[in-house]
């Protein structure tokens, strides 16, 4: 298996700005997460799906943040309108049956607001 | 303890040292614990997940403990090597709450 394909790898883009990152999570993988990693703050949960239900979304820091899961093989994480201090790595991990067994990561999307 | 603590911040060793980190976590409803190595400018690999009070798990030089009814974990590495260098991140699954981690550095 690929692993957990994120894309884009690294994003810049103008305070304003639509940004819309990419996961794909390990097939048969029925639990997905997205993760921000600031310098500040470290590595915190954003939001979790399980059979692309969104069970958590308490650490989705506003409103102009939004995740979706269309399908099991898709997700998307949006920030409308972008700001500076949305500048972060953006990663995303899946996980298979129960959010207790491991949980595997994509290599991150590096995104930075000007 | 409301928030998840690791301890020390970074460590020095020498080759061929054993060494251990802390983790402290809430003692109250506890669901798992995971241990992560994280590489620079990579993702997070995942160690361990740890379930049940008294557990202990081992992967190689690797090995961790558990101690729900406290709210401690311990991640001990035996005759650490150079590649082992990274930083080690505990995270406490309620939602997933990351300590800050020990950035362990091995001396050749």
């Amino acid at each position: 298996d690929a692993g957990v394909i994120q894309s884009p790898r690294h994003e810049v883009t103008e305070m304003g700005q639509e940004v819309t990152l990419r996961c794909k999570p390990i097939s048969g993988h029925d639990y997905l997460f997205w993760y921000r990693q600031t310098m500040m703050r470290g590595l915190e949960l954003l939001i979790y799906f399980n059979n692309n239900v969104p069970i958590d979304d308490s650490g989705m820091p506003e409103d102009r943040f939004s995740a979706k899961m269309p399908n099991a093989s898709f997700s998307t994480l949006k920030i409308q309108p972008s700001e500076p201090r949305d500048s972060a790595v953006y990663f995303c991990a899946s996980s298979f049956s129960t959010p207790r067994n491991e949980q595997f990561f994509g290599p991150g999307t590096r995104l930075t607001v000007l | 303890i409301l928030n998840v603590e690791q301890s020390p911040q970074s460590l020095h060793v020498q080759e061929g040292d054993s060494t251990n980190f802390t983790c402290s976590f809430p003692s109250s409803n506890f669901y798992a614990l995971h241990w992560y190595r994280w590489e620079t400018a990579k993702s997070p690999e995942a160690l361990f997940v740890m379930t049940l009070n008294g557990d202990e798990k081992k992967k190689g030089r690797i090995s961790a403990t558990l101690n729900t009814k406290e709210g401690y974990s311990y991640l001990y590495i035996k005759g650490s090597q150079p590649e082992d260098s990274a930083t080690y991140l505990c995270a406490f699954q309620d939602g997933m709450r990351f300590g800050a981690g020990t950035r362990l550095t091995v001396k050749p």
